[in-house]
């Protein structure tokens, strides 16, 4: 089982609609969790982080923690072309260290 | 406005030929990390600096080294790169370590690494 496991994608929603992207974790003492956006041939951008149960709102972006079902998640609300990049989740662990998914690809078409 | 510049952008290095990357930051933060992400893959932690302590990853290959002669900058050596070297090198900084609230990492544009 992989520490951090996202859908690779595409994920594809129109333009407007709502993009839900999940990830689930598999270390239960795990604290942090992290948000990346990532375009193509560029470095990871952060979105969003979470520490605590339930939802966490900025802007059009929602995250979500359900740590008892070792589940993360991002809504991104009126989805844009602009949004369209891969979303990493990336999860602290015991050792402090971060351990990203691969990602999951998102489309938004007009 | 506070950063994390990586130099160069493109590398481009011949195979078993040494390379280093650099990487430098505004930011005044504890923490510099440097990943490895291939196409489509996760980027793996190669190691890190807290301060002036390092830590290397068990995995990473011992053809990859680390300095960082200051707080501001960090280079990755890459000692005889091979053509599975090749990757998207990242480097990233955090104001701390743990589970605190400052320890969110901020990335540098990367360095993409070429071998021929």
């Amino acid at each position: 089982q992989k520490e951090v496991e996202q859908n690779s994608g595409p994920l594809s929603v129109p333009e407007g609609a709502i993009a839900s992207l999940n990830c689930t974790y598999s270390d239960r003492g795990s604290q942090s969790f992290f948000w990346y956006r990532q375009y193509s041939g560029k470095s990871p951008e952060l979105i969003m982080f979470i520490y605590s149960n339930g939802d966490k709102e900025d802007g059009r972006f929602t995250a979500q923690l359900n740590k008892a079902s070792q589940y993360v998640s991002l809504l991104i609300r009126d989805s844009q072309p602009s949004d369209s990049a891969t979303y990493l989740c990336a999860v602290r662990a015991k050792t402090d260290k971060l351990i990203f998914g691969t990602g999951t690809r998102l489309q938004v078409f007009p | 406005d506070a950063m994390v510049i990586q130099n160069p952008r493109y590398q481009v290095t011949q195979f078993g030929k040494p390379v280093t990357l650099s990487c430098s930051q505004t930011l005044n933060h504890n923490v510099m990390y440097w990943y490895q992400q291939k196409s489509s893959q996760a980027p793996k932690l190669l190691f890190h600096y807290y301060d002036k302590d390092f830590n290397n990853e068990a995995d990473t290959p011992d053809n990859f080294q680390s300095r960082r002669p200051n707080t501001s900058f960090c280079f990755l050596d890459i000692r005889s790169p091979g053509l599975g070297d090749a990757a998207m090198y990242l480097c990233a900084t955090s104001r701390e370590l743990g589970r605190s609230s400052y320890n969110e990492q901020f990335f540098g544009p990367g360095t993409r690494l070429t071998v021929l």
